[in-house]
């Protein structure tokens, strides 16, 4: 089976300070990983994913994580906020072996940026 | 490339109706899609896959009777809420998988931009 947990509901920082969105995964299988954003009533928007190939993983607007294995890890970082980053995030997991196996979704984080 | 598409992006409707939600690829063929339901302030929730030509697989705990999901072509699911009552207000989410190219791309999903659906 798998799953994801975020370790932080709400995370805030200032404009122009890094980013950091923790995940940790538990997955039978080789997973792939997402991280997709979420802006208020709206859909979302894929920003990276790690599909067994590069451990770091470089996304959209400025975005990256890193695949670390050892500790189940895809942590989502940015190094400069901006006030468009805030946001709802979900870090994602999905086996590839599961042939119908839709997506599971962390709790999510939301992301506040302060002036 | 890649949009999914959702018809109506919000409705409003009286206890007791039926209200039915279009999820469309508009630009390639999705032989799988899902439906996600998200409460306000939660992440989503899958409440069922369906594939082209077949029936829905649900959740456990949704019922099929209540939430009627379609996918008669590549390109179209509809998911009707039979007789929708209060606690079904959700914002509900689709998505899509296209054919799988390679093992790079198997197993990612283009969301629709959500239905919000309220019932008073």
């Amino acid at each position: 089976a798998q799953s994801v947990t975020q370790l932080d509901s709400h995370v805030s920082v200032s404009e122009g300070t890094p980013v950091l969105l923790r995940c940790n995964y538990s997955s039978s299988y080789s997973p792939s990983l997402f991280w997709y954003v979420q802006h208020p009533n709206k859909g979302l928007q894929l920003l990276l994913k790690y599909t067994s190939a590069a451990t770091l993983v470089k996304g959209i607007n400025g975005f990256e994580a890193e695949f670390k294995k050892s500790e189940t890890s895809f942590h989502l970082t940015k190094p400069s906020a901006h006030m468009s980053d805030a946001a709802e995030y979900f870090c994602v997991v999905s086996e590839s072996t599961k042939g119908r196996r839709a997506l599971t979704f962390g709790s999510g984080t939301r992301l506040q940026v302060q002036p | 490339g890649a949009v999914v598409s959702q018809h109506p992006s919000w409705v409003i409707c009286k206890s007791g109706t039926s209200v039915k939600i279009e999820c469309r690829s508009l630009d390639f063929q999705a032989t799988t899609m899902f439906w996600y339901r998200q409460f306000p302030k939660q992440s989503l929730m899958l409440m069922a896959t369906s594939n082209e030509g077949s029936k829905a697989t649900y959740e456990q705990g949704v019922e099929k009777d209540k939430f009627l999901i379609n996918h008669a072509s590549l390109t179209l699911s509809t998911l009707t809420v039979t007789s929708a009552h209060p606690e079904d207000s959700s914002f509900y989410i689709c998505s899509a998988r296209r054919r799988v190219r390679d093992e790079t791309t198997r197993n990612e999903q283009f969301f629709g931009p959500g239905t919000r659906l309220t019932v008073l």
